[in-house]
């Protein structure tokens, strides 16, 4: 499957600690992205790395990609309650289509 | 503007019946993708558009599903007849080239 596999699968933490998810895929990449999906709506844009982009930053958001291991993780500091949703990476896949594979996500749980 | 907008939210109907699901992405976005959403299967691609046409239908579950995109500001999802096995949220995006997706609300499907 070229489906990303997040881990964990859920994360409980408390106001203000930095939260860790990982992503690992299986096939080549063009760009690997993360969305966030709060209960019961649509999923939002975070964040993209481009495939020869070790490193990128959006406010509190830092992801790192690496292509040798298939891997990328998105860490979340000082995380706030309004943090609490679910995060999916999603693979950019070569070969020029367009389209994303999704992962199943994370559900991350901020406890005030 | 107003992001990507899908209506219903919410439908529910009688197995058997059709069901059209109906999708305005952003205007200038050249990309338009419909997904499914469920707890076993997670974000299933089943189509996207390419400036109005169809790229890739290989995630379209079978033949009782269709989708068309007759302008750069509409599409629709079409299943017919439906069944209760395609109770799911759809969710429609679109996107420049190389971008990041943005993402509808989702219609909450239920085929009872």
């Amino acid at each position: 499957s070229q489906q990303g596999e997040e881990d964990p699968q859920a994360l409980s933490i408390q106001e203000g600690e930095n939260a860790t998810m990982n992503c690992s895929y299986k096939t080549s990449i063009n760009n690997l992205q993360w969305y966030r999906q709060n209960s019961g709506r649509g999923l939002v844009h975070l964040i993209l790395i481009r495939s020869n982009e070790r490193e990128k930053h959006s406010g509190r958001l830092r992801v790192t990609l690496d292509t040798s291991k298939k891997s990328s993780s998105l860490l979340i500091t000082a995380s706030r309650a309004a943090d609490t949703a679910s995060y999916f990476c999603a693979m950019g896949l070569q070969g020029g289509s367009e389209k994303l594979v999704f992962g199943k996500g994370t559900k991350l749980t901020v406890n005030p | 503007d107003a992001g990507v907008i899908q209506s219903p939210r919410h439908e529910v109907t009688e197995m058997g019946q059709e069901v059209t699901l109906r999708c305005k992405p952003i205007s200038g976005h050249d990309y338009l993708f419909w997904y499914r959403q469920t707890m076993m299967r997670g974000l299933e691609l089943l189509i996207y558009f390419n400036n109005n046409v169809p790229i890739d239908d290989s995630g379209m579950p079978e033949d009782r599903f269709s989708a068309k995109m007759p302008n750069a500001s509409f599409s629709t999802l079409k299943i017919q007849p439906s069944e209760p096995r395609d109770s799911a949220v759809y969710f429609c995006a679109s996107s420049r080239q190389g971008g990041g997706y943005t993402f509808g609300s989702g219609t909450r499907l239920t085929v009872v």
